[in-house]
């Protein structure tokens, strides 16, 4: 079993549609959670950084994480093309290490 | 702030040849380097962190005298990929931290292809 799990999707959306992504994991240790966004032959992006439980919100953007049901979710609402991309959840413990899921490819229609 | 860039973006080489690749904080010191490979469709795999001044600690399975990392300045790491073969071609991509906080930064990658 895999760390952390992310369904590769590929998921299509309508534009303004919202888009909802998430992540399991399976090691009560991490404490630090990340959402990445990755367009092709680029590097990650850092988008969401969250510590404790719960919703962080970021312009269109929100992140939840559920330490109790090891779970965490990305919300992108209104959608837009340019969001077309990969989101990569990631998440560590006290120290550098990241552990990262699968990725799930986003595409937009406009 | 938080600028990592990578040099070059794109590589093609003989099998048998190496390839240096080049990774730089622009605007912070960088305690802390990590080299990732990333196939395609695939998600980023740790292949070794280097600390500046000291050697790199190789994952599990990652070839060291393959993979050569050097971290001699706050600013600057490079991955040399030695006798370099097919299987070898993939995106590499770099990040760094500070000494400040242990969020890692992401360089834009370097593809290699190896012939």
């Amino acid at each position: 079993q895999k760390e952390v799990e992310q369904d590769p999707g590929p998921l299509s959306v309508p534009e303004g549609a919202i888009v909802s992504l998430n992540c399991t994991y399976s090691n009560s240790a991490f404490q630090y959670f990340m959402w990445y966004r990755q367009y092709s032959r680029k590097g990650p992006e850092l988008l969401m950084y969250t510590y404790s439980s719960g919703n962080k919100e970021d312009g269109r953007f929100t992140a939840q994480v559920d330490k109790s049901s090891k779970y965490i979710s990305l919300f992108i609402r209104d959608s837009q093309p340019s969001d077309s991309a990969t989101y990569l959840c990631a998440m560590r413990r006290g120290d550098y290490k990241l552990s990262f899921g699968a990725g799930t490819t986003v595409t937009v229609r406009a | 702030g938080a600028v990592v860039s990578q040099h070059p973006s794109w590589v093609i080489c003989k099998s048998g040849t190496s390839v240096k690749i080049e990774c730089r904080s622009l605007d912070f010191q960088a305690t802390t380097m990590f080299w990732y490979r990333q196939f395609p469709k695939q998600s980023l795999m740790l292949m070794a962190t280097s600390n500046e001044g000291s050697k790199a600690t190789y994952e599990q399975g990652v070839e060291k005298d393959k993979f050569l990392i050097n971290h001699a300045s706050l600013t600057l790491s490079t991955l040399t990929v030695t006798s370099a073969h097919p299987e070898d071609s993939s995106f590499y991509i770099c990040s760094a931290s500070s000494a400040r906080a242990y969020e890692q930064y992401f360089g834009p990658g370097t593809r290699l292809t190896v012939t």
